[in-house]
């Protein structure tokens, strides 16, 4: 199964600040990467799919990057709302695997 | 509007058998691979399985191979989790959540339900 490794666990930052979510897979995926936030209590929502392309109705802030291993996601400026826990997932493989999580923390 | 309804979580001894259901409402339920995720307490998400647009394919993840069956009625606009053998491990919030584009899984899942509990303890 391929393994996705996200860093960090957790972040501090300000709001207006720039953040950079970084997420390596165990082998190749092509650019078959996404991208969630979600908020405690609440479902996953998907923000960036096929490592760039931004889901309808998710903030032009939020942006992504990457193919074959190395990834990032990326808040250009970070907003109230957009604390929260982000996760990567690999969809290269049929058995789809999601990385540990980033959680944004206000500092 | 578009929506997923889960239902069907509780509290279940080790060993026992539990159903999840999700409910499909404003979209063509029957052209969309379908899919549940968990969550365990504090922790991350965990894909558990996915099902074809026609139940023509099915995966699971590793754990749960041999003691869940994902299946869907179409006719009904749902979707099914069938958990035997449960484990405490296996305590969770169950979300049923839909694929994003009706060609399959690469691009994300985009509409996700509220989730359902599902607690497995003596």
């Amino acid at each position: 199964d391929i393994q996705m490794t996200q860093s960090p666990s957790s972040v501090s930052a300000s709001v207006g600040d720039r953040v950079t979510i970084t997420c390596r897979a165990s082998q190749g995926i092509s650019s078959w990467l996404a991208w969630y936030q979600q908020k405690p209590g609440k479902a996953p929502k998907l923000l960036i799919y096929a490592a760039s392309s931004l889901h309808s109705g998710a903030p032009s802030r939020f942006s992504g990057s990457g193919s074959g291993t190395d990834f990032t996601l990326t808040i250009s400026s970070l907003q109230p709302e957009d604390f929260a826990t982000y996760y990567c997932q690999q969809a290269n493989s049929f058995l789809l695997t999601f990385g540990g999580g980033t959680k944004v923390e206000i500092k | 509007q578009v929506q997923l309804v889960e239902s069907g979580g509780g509290v279940v001894q080790p060993g026992r058998s539990l159903r999840l259901s999700c409910a499909a409402a404003g979209f063509t339920f029957r052209s969309y691979g379908m899919h549940w995720v968990r969550q365990a307490p504090g922790k991350g998400l965990e894909w558990v399985a996915v099902i074809w647009y026609d139940g023509s394919y099915k995966y699971y993840e590793d754990s749960v191979k041999g003691r869940f069956t994902i299946s869907r009625d179409n006719s009904k606009n749902t979707l099914f989790l069938q958990m035997n053998s449960l484990r405490a491990e296996d305590t969770a919030v169950y979300y049923c959540a839909r694929d994003s584009v009706a060609s399959g899984p690469h691009y994300g899942m985009d509409v996700w339900g509220q989730g359902t509990t599902v607690t497995v303890s003596s």
